[in-house]
């Protein structure tokens, strides 16, 4: 599996578009990338998901440029119930969670606070 | 859709206790998993289901931990003897399908404090 880096914690204030970036420099020919949501005291929610250029849903927005080294999460005007911690996953969906030595782990994620 | 459910919400313990949560999820998700997340962590994968089998437990202290998923459904952690860094939150998620671009679902977790 890719190893991800995302910064720790980013401040926005609210109404504003956040756009959180992941790396993802090993990222393999197959993988996905993925982005999950986890609110205090909830477990993490699935967000988006893409392979190339960019994915719209009615959440969030992911881009990705031509190398598939990073992706960037964007969230258009964001409130304050978006404050939350945001996880970048990267996968192949031909092999198997558990093949391997590696595990789908989430790493520490980006902490999200939105200011009133 | 009914979401993945777990069972309690809360549970504090004194160390060398024993305590079980539950889980039931999506219905008709063959993969189950459980996580820990430890407070300021991310989740650790501590064992994957497939059915009811396991395919993956390397994560897992099996010193204290053990955990089932009898028919293939509903599943129990248990943790015997608890110890102080047990203290942590068990999320329990489960997936249609087991590869590692699976969409995951969580429940909202047991937040388990060991004193």
């Amino acid at each position: 599996l890719a190893k991800t880096t995302q910064p720790i914690s980013m401040d926005s204030y609210e109404g504003q578009e956040v756009n959180i970036t992941c790396s993802h420099n090993n990222i393999a020919t197959n993988d996905y990338i993925t982005w999950y949501q986890q609110f205090p005291s909830q477990g993490p929610r699935f967000i988006i998901q893409g392979y190339k250029t960019k994915v719209t849903n009615e959440v969030a927005s992911l881009f990705i440029p031509a190398d598939r080294k990073s992706s960037t999460l964007s969230l258009p005007r964001v409130s304050l119930s978006d404050t939350a911690v945001y996880y970048c996953l990267v996968g192949d969906p031909g092999i198997p969670a558990n093949f391997g030595n590696e595990k789908l782990t989430f790493g520490t994620g980006t902490r999200l606070t939105i200011i009133p | 859709e009914a979401g993945v459910a777990q069972s309690p919400r809360y549970k504090i313990i004194e160390k060398r206790q024993s305590v079980a949560f539950w889980c039931n999820p999506i219905s008709g998700h063959a993969t189950l998993y459980w996580y820990q997340q430890i407070l300021g962590q991310g989740p650790k994968l501590l064992i994957q289901f497939q059915n009811n089998g396991v395919v993956d437990d390397s994560q897992l202290p099996k010193d204290r931990f053990s955990a089932e998923r009898l028919k293939g459904v509903d599943s129990t952690l248990k943790i015997q003897p608890a110890k102080l860094e047990d203290s942590a939150v068990y999320l329990c998620a489960s997936s249609a399908g087991r590869d590692r671009a699976e969409k995951l679902f969580f429940g909202s977790g047991t937040q388990l404090s060991v004193l």
